[in-house]
């Protein structure tokens, strides 16, 4: 069975610049999360998608980053602009039935 | 105040030195509680979900127990490739079943 898969794997920008991850979860799982982890702290969720709808985004910073899960699969993180204390690992995992998450493998953003 | 909470926050062991990591929460009303293993680099690789209090997960060397306040990780004669970050997690029937994560013990295992 595929993992999670998440693209790009490392990226730097500018801060004010704008960037995008990709999540592709395992086949058939309905719930699928966004996390944020800054070196040395646990995951911090983001956002969480039922199928195509939002079931919680309350710490997603919304005046600058935004997600979608387009037809209940595949989903986006966009940060625009980003600013400094962005830097640290975005975190995909998807859940068959919102029990335990199999994560991908993390994207690192450095914002300089 | 954090909902949970991961106690060492760092923690060195001989191979062969068998020792126990703590998770404790502070929300009512436990839906589960899920460990998982991180190392360097990688996303978190599930161990084990405890739901209820007396519960007992094994898996080779570990082993996974709750309570009503806390889980334990216990860690049996540790190999150097058992070295990687242990984070707990805590899902409350509330909230949607929001998981929250604890900030995880690195566990390093000396040869």
């Amino acid at each position: 069975e595929a993992g999670v898969a998440q693209s790009p794997r490392y990226k730097i920008i500018e801060k004010r610049q704008s960037v995008a991850f990709w999540c592709n979860p395992i086949s058939g799982h309905a719930t699928l999360y966004w996390y944020q982890q800054i070196l040395g702290q646990g995951p911090k969720l983001l956002i969480q998608f039922q199928n195509n709808g939002v079931v919680d985004d309350s710490q997603l910073p919304k005046d600058r980053f935004s997600a979608e899960r387009l037809k209940g699969v595949d989903s986006t993180l966009k940060i625009q602009p980003a600013k400094l204390e962005d830097s640290a690992v975005y975190l995909c995992a998807s859940s068959l039935a919102r029990n335990e998450q199999y994560f991908g493998p993390g994207t690192r953003l450095t914002v300089t | 105040e954090d909902q949970v909470t991961q106690s060492p926050e760092a923690l060195r062991l001989q191979e062969g030195e068998s020792s126990s990591l703590n998770c404790s929460y502070t929300v009512s009303g436990l839906r589960g509680l899920f460990w998982y293993r991180q190392d360097p680099g990688k996303g978190p690789e599930f161990l084990f979900t405890l739901y209820s209090a007396g519960e007992e997960k094994e898996k080779e060397r570990l082993k996974a127990t709750l309570t009503k306040k806390e889980s334990f990780l216990h860690i049996t004669a540790p190999k150097p490739e058992d070295s990687a970050t242990y984070l707990c997690a805590v899902q409350y029937r509330g909230g949607s079943y929001i998981p929250t994560f604890g900030r995880g013990t690195s566990l390093i295992v000396h040869p």
